[in-house]
């Protein structure tokens, strides 16, 4: 049974850098079949595409937040991690890692969500 | 890349059905079939209700439906059940490998 398991600061002061790390059980990260990404949800608004990353590192973000993003993988470690820098209030948020489906493009997993506020 | 437009709210009545808009452009929903609908109880993990537009993965039952016309895309229930009742989002390709998601709408079941 696949899981994905976020974990990191839940609270970041304003114009540092959030660090999140996703920890893939029951799945290597590895297979060519997926990519990995993250997705978030501010308080009271929908889902917000961030990136998704592929085993072999190549990245994909989303244009508003490029600037700011950056995601790596450890294949070694079946993880994945996000860093979002100069962050405001506006990225407080639940922040999903998933995994997206290659052959049909979906996310066929989550992780639970973890919740980072920005605040001082 | 502004969010793709769906309703802020939806209701029905058990047994009744409903259908959920999603409204991109033709750079996203009007240029690919890869939109994905997905069921998200508050507190838990999002689940995917329709992908590729039509399709239903295994397990999800064939009340769901999805279909699309031009830069709209639909996600139907039918025979409403009150386990249906959370929010629903759907997504599409953009190109060039990126994504974008609906601002969500909150279903009701009366």
């Amino acid at each position: 049974q696949l899981q994905l398991q976020e974990s990191g600061p839940g609270l970041v002061k304003p114009s540092e850098t959030l660090s999140l790390t996703c920890t893939v059980s029951g799945g290597s990260i590895s297979s060519s079949s997926y990519y990995w990404g993250w997705i978030r949800q501010s308080p009271g608004k929908g889902l917000e595409w961030i990136g998704n990353i592929y085993y072999s590192g190549g990245t994909y973000y989303n244009p508003s937040l490029k600037s700011r993003v950056t995601m790596s993988v450890d294949t070694s470690k079946n993880q994945f991690s996000l860093k979002l820098s100069s962050v405001t209030a506006a990225d407080t948020a639940v922040y999903y890692c998933a995994r997206w489906y290659t052959s049909d493009w979906y996310v066929d997993s989550w992780g639970q969500g973890t919740l980072v506020t920005v605040s001082s | 890349q502004s969010a793709l437009t769906q309703p802020a709210s939806v209701s029905g009545s058990p047994g009744q059905s409903i259908t959920i808009s999603c409204t991109g452009t033709s750079s996203d929903v009007g240029s690919y079939n890869l939109v994905s609908w997905y069921q998200h109880h508050p507190g838990k993990a999002p689940i995917v209700m329709i992908y590729e537009g039509t399709n239903r993965p295994s397990g999800v039952s064939d009340r769901f439906s999805g279909s699309k016309s031009g830069n709209t895309a639909s996600l139907t229930i039918s025979g409403l059940q009150a386990e249906d009742e959370a929010d629903y989002y759907c997504c599409s390709f953009t190109g060039s490998s990126t994504w974008v998601f609906g601002g969500g709408t909150k279903l009701t079941v009366l």
